[in-house]
């Protein structure tokens, strides 16, 4: 079974802070898709990053950037100069191919002033 | 930006009612997808839906849930009779960009709140 663990269950930060949330998966495919996704108090799921499998390169959006071990099978999200507004759950997902998403259980994130 | 969009934003039924819960995925996606997120919990798949059929399905959709596309449109999850343990969030998703996006992201909407009394 496809499965993904996120070992932390909260974390904090102080505001203007760097911050790493980890993430492993197992699976026996080649070819997938890794995700993290934000949830704020709202409840909406919003697409933090995107990364392919086949491209070593980290991908990066703006504060938002992730280490890709492929051989490891681990996907972390590091969060540059924290703000209030990250504070939100954050969810690792994992797609191999034209699968659903299968999730971790999150990690809580408080950024704190 | 194009988004998913899901009605009502809550949705309070007595055991045993049927819900029908509607979703507006973006245009011109292909896949559509039903999670639910029961409260303090991860997100689980329900359901995915391809080319007017279903594509995939999770042991959480027994025959209590269908799904529908009934007008190119709208996207629909109806549970038949409502149980106390389907109080959930309810999310819709779609993904599959046919003008040179992205196709392997799915995008959430805003989910909907079912509680179950």
């Amino acid at each position: 079974a496809q499965t993904v663990t996120q070992s932390q269950p909260e974390m904090s930060v102080q505001d203007a802070e760097t911050v790493t949330l980890s993430c492993t998966y197992d699976t026996s495919e080649n070819n997938y898709y890794l995700f993290w996704y934000k949830q704020p108090p709202s409840r909406q799921m919003i697409l933090v990053i995107r990364q392919e499998a086949y491209k070593q390169q980290n991908a990066t959006e703006n504060r938002f950037s992730v280490n890709f071990q492929k051989a490891a099978k681990s996907f972390s999200l590091k969060i540059s100069d924290s703000q209030l507004g990250d504070t939100a759950m954050y969810f690792c997902a994992f797609m191999p191919g034209n699968t659903p998403l299968v999730f971790g259980k999150g990690t809580r994130l408080s950024v704190i002033a | 930006e194009p988004e998913v969009t899901q009605t009502p934003s809550h949705q309070v039924t007595q055991m045993g009612q049927e819900v029908i819960l509607r979703c507006v995925p973006i245009s011109n996606h292909l896949y559509f997808y039903w999670y639910r997120q029961i409260l303090g919990q991860k997100v689980e798949f329900l359901v995915s839906f391809y080319n007017n059929e279903i594509s995939e399905k999770s042991e959480i959709f027994d025959d209590q849930f269908s799904v529908e596309r009934p007008d190119g449109s709208n996207f629909t999850l109806k549970i038949r009779s409502t149980k106390l343990e389907d109080s959930a969030m309810y999310f819709c998703a779609s993904r599959g960009e046919t003008s040179g996006g992205s196709w392997e992201t799915q995008y959430f909407g805003p989910g909907t709140r079912l509680l179950v009394l």
